[in-house]
């Protein structure tokens, strides 16, 4: 079955840096890539998806990059605030109605 | 903009006991999605329905068992309660094919 790794586990930032979350997938029938954002005790909250026809996308300060030949897809968050801290998964699927397998998720703190 | 609905959001149980969590879809959302979220976990597949017809199933124990009504919402059932059944449930929906949106949970606690 599908397998996502998720790294780096831990990433403290100062506001106003960038921040890079990196993931993997193993099965080349995953499709479509979203990322979620976590706040402790709260629900995943869609931040921005990639399709597999797509290379990069953009939605203000983050995007997302897709290199399906070597299975990768990255997060990028540009001029990162305090309110960005939170846990952040990455996932994938075949599309459709198929289930979310999630990487281990990233703890991302910013500092002021 | 409506969202996912979820009760209880918070559940007490002791051992042995029984449980039912309760999911109501985003309205026109024809797929549910249950997922467990241990402390500190990734959150885990259950199963999920399309249609009312169940469309696939992950690591959900035996003692499990879902289903989803004529009206689109959900129903977790779970017996035999065990103190690693803790954890947060969050339900998910979805209709444009992909992109699924998660409910607010509900926290059991199994004493």
């Amino acid at each position: 079955g599908e397998n996502v790794e998720q790294h780096p586990s831990t990433l403290s930032v100062q506001e106003g840096d960038s921040a890079v979350i990196k993931c993997t997938y193993s099965d080349s029938a995953s499709n479509y890539f979203p990322w979620y954002k976590q706040e402790l005790g709260k629900r995943p909250q869609l931040i921005i998806d990639i399709r597999s026809n797509v290379g990069e996308k953009k939605d203000q300060r983050i995007a997302v990059t897709l290199n399906k030949t070597a299975k990768h897809f990255s997060l990028h968050i540009t001029e990162t605030q305090p309110e960005d801290s939170a846990v952040y998964f990455c996932a994938a699927s075949k599309g459709n109605t198929d289930k979310l397998i999630f990487g281990t998720g990233t703890r991302l703190q910013v500092f002021p | 903009a409506a969202g996912v609905i979820q009760s209880p959001r918070h559940l007490i149980k002791e051992k042995r006991e029984t449980a039912t969590l309760k999911c109501y879809p985003i309205p026109r959302h024809d797929t549910v999605y249950w997922y467990q979220q241990g402390p500190g976990q990734d959150p885990q597949f259950l199963i999920s329905f399309y249609e009312k017809m169940q469309s696939d199933k992950g690591s959900i124990p035996d003692r499990f068992s879902a289903q989803q009504f004529s009206d689109y919402h959900s129903e977790l059932n779970m017996s035999s309660l065990e103190l690693g059944d803790s954890a947060l449930y969050f339900c998910a929906s979805s209709f444009v094919p992909d992109t699924q949106y998660f409910g607010p949970g509900t926290r059991l606690t199994v004493l």
